[in-house]
């Protein structure tokens, strides 16, 4: 059964302080990971897709990596409107994704 | 522009009573998807259709029904028997069920409470 481990499941920072997010997973024939922001009562939102070891992806503060066990999202000099939470679903080529549980990011102003 | 579109937004429930959660999208996706999110655990299939009147049973089918008549539309019936409906709903599509590794796309959701 493939699993999912997002940490923390949730970090507070001030603005502008760097920090990093952490997909951890165990899936049989990964083919990449999918990273997903959402917003309080919102459906999530695509953010990348990495699909091999050692790609990382950018937009604007984030920058995402992954390696053969995990992926990071790393957030460089956070905004207040980088506040939501991050999901990450590893998938295999099938329909079906497991998603992380995610990590709420709260950026203080 | 293209999406996908649930609705309502805001849905409450009667014991007893079975309501219908509205999915359409206008992407030409092959694929549609039901999720449940309750706080602490994450996104849970519900039903997954990979085409036009045919669909499967996710991980958490039990008291939930679907139809796939069209491509468009795949709407969700929560049956009496589930009986912890109150929940987050979203709806998702993706262009053919992950063959192409293209991502799943998600509607704002329907907020299911039960009074």
């Amino acid at each position: 059964e493939d699993q999912v481990t997002q940490s923390p499941e949730a970090l507070r920072l001030q603005e502008g302080e760097s920090s990093s997010l952490n997909c951890s997973y165990t899936v049989s024939g990964l083919r990449g990971l999918f990273w997903y922001r959402q917003d309080p009562g919102k459906g999530p939102e695509f953010l990348f897709t990495l699909y091999s070891a050692g790609e990382e992806k950018e937009k604007e503060r984030l920058k995402a990596t992954l390696t053969k066990k995990e992926s990071f999202l790393h957030i460089t000099a956070p905004k207040p409107e980088d506040s939501a939470t991050y999901l990450c679903a590893p998938f295999t080529g099938g329909s079906r994704l497991t998603f992380g549980e995610g990590t709420q990011l709260t950026v203080n102003p | 522009d293209g999406g996908i579109t649930q609705s309502p937004k805001y849905l409450f429930r009667k014991e007893g009573q079975n309501v219908t959660l509205s999915c359409e999208q206008n992407l030409n996706h092959d694929a549609m998807y039901w999720y449940r999110q309750d706080p602490g655990q994450g996104l849970r299939l519900i039903y997954y259709s990979q085409i036009v009147n045919d669909f499967q049973k996710g991980d958490i089918a039990e008291g939930y029904s679907v139809s796939r008549e069209k491509k468009e539309s795949f709407p969700l019936t929560v049956t009496s028997a589930q009986k912890n409906p109150t929940a987050f709903y979203l709806c998702a599509s993706s262009i053919d069920g992950g063959i192409s590794n293209q991502p799943q796309h998600f509607g704002d959701g329907t907020r299911l409470s039960i009074l």
